[in-house]
Formats: structure tokens, C-alpha cells, sequence
């Protein structure tokens, strides 16, 4: 199937633990996304890389670091986890100018 | 300023026609978009439209865009009770070599049957 996948689909951890969390997508498609849905449903862009370069970091603390080995995948490592970080991260990717294609969501939970 | 705004919560019967209103502010963007998203489920692209069109018609869905007064909506016909799930419209903006998406609060559809 093509598609957006990514692991794992829950996650529940501790404060201050580091976790990290995968994305792949085999559409071909060059620019992938990181987009954080918090408790109210308002989902908010975090990152988005283009050909493995990132090009948009929307003012996110540098606990959270993006890595993209190669254009089909973009993972997102995250340290010294708190209680705010609670929230479903989704992950995307699009073609040139056209619309994002979702993951379903990694709901984390840090207790 | 980027800011997309929706109406919280929309309750039909089913059969009954849902209109789903959103506004938005940056005048440069060249496409909108309408997605759904189920309970526990990713975000599933319905429908968009091109900045300059008026309609869009696409089966049961109508969108439609009044690019003077930046407001869109979606108007789905024979509701069901499948549709029941959250919208949210996005608007498109080019940053650099990529689009980025800025949603608005979404709207909870409540299907009666």
C-alpha cells in the first residue's frame, strides 16, 4: 500500500526520558512534515523538510530535533521529555505545491 | 497574520444537508483544503480548491470560496451518520521550495440518525 506510516502508533513514557519517533512514506514524495495535534484538536506545523534539507522550523524547543536520512523518511527524536509534550504527532508528506498526505498519529504520553 | 477559523461544533439530522464555515487571513494563499479526521484516525483530504474558482462540486461535497470576504465553506448533501468526525479547512502557504498548511480549530460534526 502506499502510504504514510508511522511508529509507533502509542507511546507512553516518563518525564525527562529521551524517545524518538519514525515516519516513512513511499508516495516518492520530496517534502515530509512534522505536525503536533494537542489535547483541543488544534494542530500546528512543527517542521517540515524538502529533499532531506530542513526548511521550516516553526519556533519549536530544540529539546525536539528532526532527522531525515533520505527523502522518505523523517523521524523525530525528542529529549528530556515533559508533561506539555503530551499530544498526537502526526507525520506528512506532499509533491511540489500539493496537498499533504497524513500518517495516522502517534499519540504520546508522558506521565 | 496566520489564522484559520471554524465553528466548534455542527449538529444535523441525517438526510439533512451540513454546511461547515471557516475564515482565514492570508490573502496569497493559492489553494484551501477541507480534511477529515475520524476518532483515533489520521487526516484524510477531502476535497480542495483552487484560489481562483467560486464552486467546487465533487458528489455529495460543495465547496465554496468568497476570496473578497476570505470565507470557505462545505456543504455536504444526504448527510450520514459516517460523516461524523471533525473538518478542518487549511490554507496553503508557499515557504521557500514547500508548502506548509495552517489549520484551522476544526468542527465536530454530530450526525443524528
Amino acid at each position: 500500500d502506499t502510504a504514510v506510516s508511522q511508529t509507533p502508533k502509542y507511546l507512553v513514557t516518563q518525564m525527562g526520558n529521551d524517545k524518538s519517533i519514525k515516519c516513512e512514506q513511499n508516495l516518492g514524495h520530496d517534502t515530509m512534515y512534522w505536525y503536533k495535534q494537542d489535547s483541543k484538536k488544534f494542530l500546528k506545523i512543527m517542521f517540515s523538510y524538502n529533499n532531506k534539507e530542513l526548511i521550516i522550523n516553526e519556533t519549536v524547543p530544540n529539546r525536539f530535533s528532526p532527522k531525515s536520512p533520505d527523502k522518505a523518511h523523517l523521524n523525530l527524536h525528542i529529549n528530556s521529555l515533559e508533561l506539555g509534550d503530551s499530544a498526537v504527532y502526526f507525520c506528512a508528506s506532499s509533491p511540489p505545491g500539493g496537498s499533504l498526505h497524513f500518517g495516522n498519529g502517534t499519540r504520546l504520553t508522558v506521565t | 497574520g496566520e489564522d484559520v477559523e471554524q465553528s466548534l461544533f455542527l449538529s444535523v439530522r441525517e438526510g439533512d444537508s451540513s454546511v461547515i464555515n471557516c475564515t482565514y487571513t492570508d490573502s496569497s494563499s493559492t489553494y484551501l483544503y477541507w480534511y477529515k479526521q475520524e476518532p483515533g484516525a489520521g487526516l484524510q483530504l477531502l476535497t480542495y480548491i483552487f484560489s481562483n474558482m467560486d464552486m467546487k462540486q465533487d458528489q455529495r461535497l460543495t465547496v465554496l470560496l468568497n476570496k473578497k470576504d476570505k470565507h470557505l465553506s462545505l456543504r455536504i448533501a444526504d448527510t450520514q451518520t459516517g460523516d461524523s468526525a471533525i473538518y478542518f479547512c487549511a490554507e496553503s502557504i508557499q515557504s521557500g521550495a514547500t508548502n506548509k498548511l495552517i489549520f484551522g480549530t476544526g468542527t465536530l460534526l454530530a450526525v443524528q440518525p
